[in-house]
């Protein structure tokens, strides 16, 4: 049973360039969330994916974007790179029917530096 | 002011030893509770959920004081594979879907 796949692992790029960050929920689930987790830090919510569409967005700018196909995988875009972009992108999927339990399943995520 | 506060530690212990981390969090509409292992450079996996009466899961129990707004959990006989950071999870429910908050972890270093 394939767990939550994210890529690429690592990527690097500079200022003012954009980037997509793909994920594939674990079998089965259907909702997919997107965290940064800055060093230090615990991860920050982005925003949530259910049926292809933005259903929660936390406290981020228009840069980010994203999207969910209809075999649930998801992409993260990110455009005009900040500095303050360098972060670990964490993908999060789960069942919509079971969300209360809490169990995210996390992918190992996709570490960017900005430079 | 953050929705999950926790102290980041570390938390140097002795093998052997019990320790205890504490979270808060600040909307009282919150109505799930966790905490989270992460281990260093790898993802965040769930640990246990805390329930309103607490709960235990062997060396570990988990505490939630509704009316304070606080967290916690207990490590009990401490072994060197639990160094880690602990991440407290307050979700609350948002208009259609479940919104999950995450502290900025608590770091465990269990000595030999």
């Amino acid at each position: 049973d394939a767990g939550v796949t994210q890529s690429p692992t690592h990527l690097i790029k500079t200022r003012g360039q954009q980037v997509t960050l793909r994920c594939s929920p674990k079998s089965g689930h259907d909702t997919v969330s997107w965290y940064q987790q800055a060093l230090g830090q615990g991860p920050q919510f982005i925003f949530q994916y259910y049926e292809e569409e933005e259903r929660q967005r936390g406290n981020f700018p228009d840069r980010f974007s994203g999207h969910q196909f209809p075999n649930y995988s998801s992409e993260l875009n990110v455009n005009a790179l900040l500095l303050g972009d360098s972060a670990l992108y964490l993908c999060a999927s789960s069942f919509l029917g079971f969300s209360n339990t809490g169990e995210l399943f996390f992918g190992e995520g996709s570490r960017l530096t900005v430079l | 002011r953050k929705e999950v506060e926790q102290d980041p530690g570390p938390f140097n212990v002795p093998e052997g030893a019990t320790v205890a981390f504490n979270c808060t969090y600040s909307n009282s509409a919150s109505q799930s509770f966790f905490w989270y292992r992460q281990d260093c450079r790898k993802e965040p996996k769930l640990l246990m959920s805390v329930y309103s009466s607490g709960n235990e899961d062997g060396r570990f129990t988990a505490q939630l004081n509704r009316a304070s707004q606080y967290i916690s959990l207990l490590i009990r006989d401490s072994k060197l594979s639990d160094s880690a950071t602990y991440l407290c999870v307050v979700s609350a429910l948002g208009p259609d879907f479940n919104k999950f908050y995450f502290g900025s972890g608590t770091k465990l270093n269990v000595k030999p």
